[in-house]
């Protein structure tokens, strides 16, 4: 079973901190991954694609990723209000996307 | 640029009715398209994902299946509803291999 795994929260952070986002997948043969936002009621929109061992950074956002140990983290600096949603992990494997189940982050004014 | 398009917005079916969603893509070709189903709070499950017209795989034993009768177009189906179909339905594409996914708007489906 290929898994992909993240705290539910929620997790909160005050207007301006940094939130910190975290994901493990199961699969070690997953080729990349991405991070999405969902507003409730909302579909997903992507935020960051890494493939690559190490940071990307985009904005305020940053994507790490660690092959090795299997994990992937979204940090969001200067975090804002609007920034408060449910953010998804996904690993991709053969034409195939693993989502975790997400963790939703709210950003206190 | 690409677009997706996928209609209704929101649909409220009695239990044993059909059901037909549809998902076009536009400004692409030969996408890969998924239909994913959403439970209120849970993450996104997937029902079937196609890599070329009439190439159909499915994830889940279940009441639906999809086709795809054209390049860009992926139809969800149901011939006799569930209460458990109730949920947020996302069709969602890819250009190639290893490139992210781009989601429709969603159906929200209620089965009363």
């Amino acid at each position: 079973q290929k898994e992909v795994e993240q705290n539910s929260g929620p997790l909160s952070v005050p207007e301006g901190a940094i939130a910190s986002l975290n994901c493990t997948y199961s699969d070690r043969g997953s080729q990349s991954f991405f991070w999405y936002r969902q507003y409730s009621g909302k579909s997903p929109e992507l935020i960051m694609s890494i493939y690559s061992n190490g940071d990307k950074e985009d904005g305020r956002f940053t994507a790490q990723l660690n092959k090795a140990s299997q994990y992937v983290s979204l940090l969001i600096r200067d975090s804002q209000p609007s920034d408060s949603a449910t953010y998804l992990c996904a690993a991709y494997n053969f034409n195939k996307f693993y989502f975790g189940s997400g963790t939703k982050l709210n950003v206190k004014p | 640029s690409q677009t997706i398009h996928q209609w209704p917005a929101t649909l409220v079916q009695p239990v044993g009715s059909p059901l037909s969603l549809e998902c076009t893509v536009e400004g692409t070709s030969n996408p890969n398209l998924y239909w994913y189903r959403q439970a209120a709070g849970r993450g996104l499950q997937l029902l079937f994902y196609s890599v070329g017209i009439g190439q159909i795989s499915s994830e889940v034993p279940q009441n639906l299946s999809a086709s795809r009768p054209q390049d860009r177009q992926f139809i969800l189906s149901s011939k006799k509803l569930l209460l458990s179909d109730s949920g947020f339905y996302l069709c969602a594409w890819t250009a190639d291999n290893n490139q992210p996914q781009h989601f429709g708007d969603g159906t929200r489906l209620s089965i009363l």
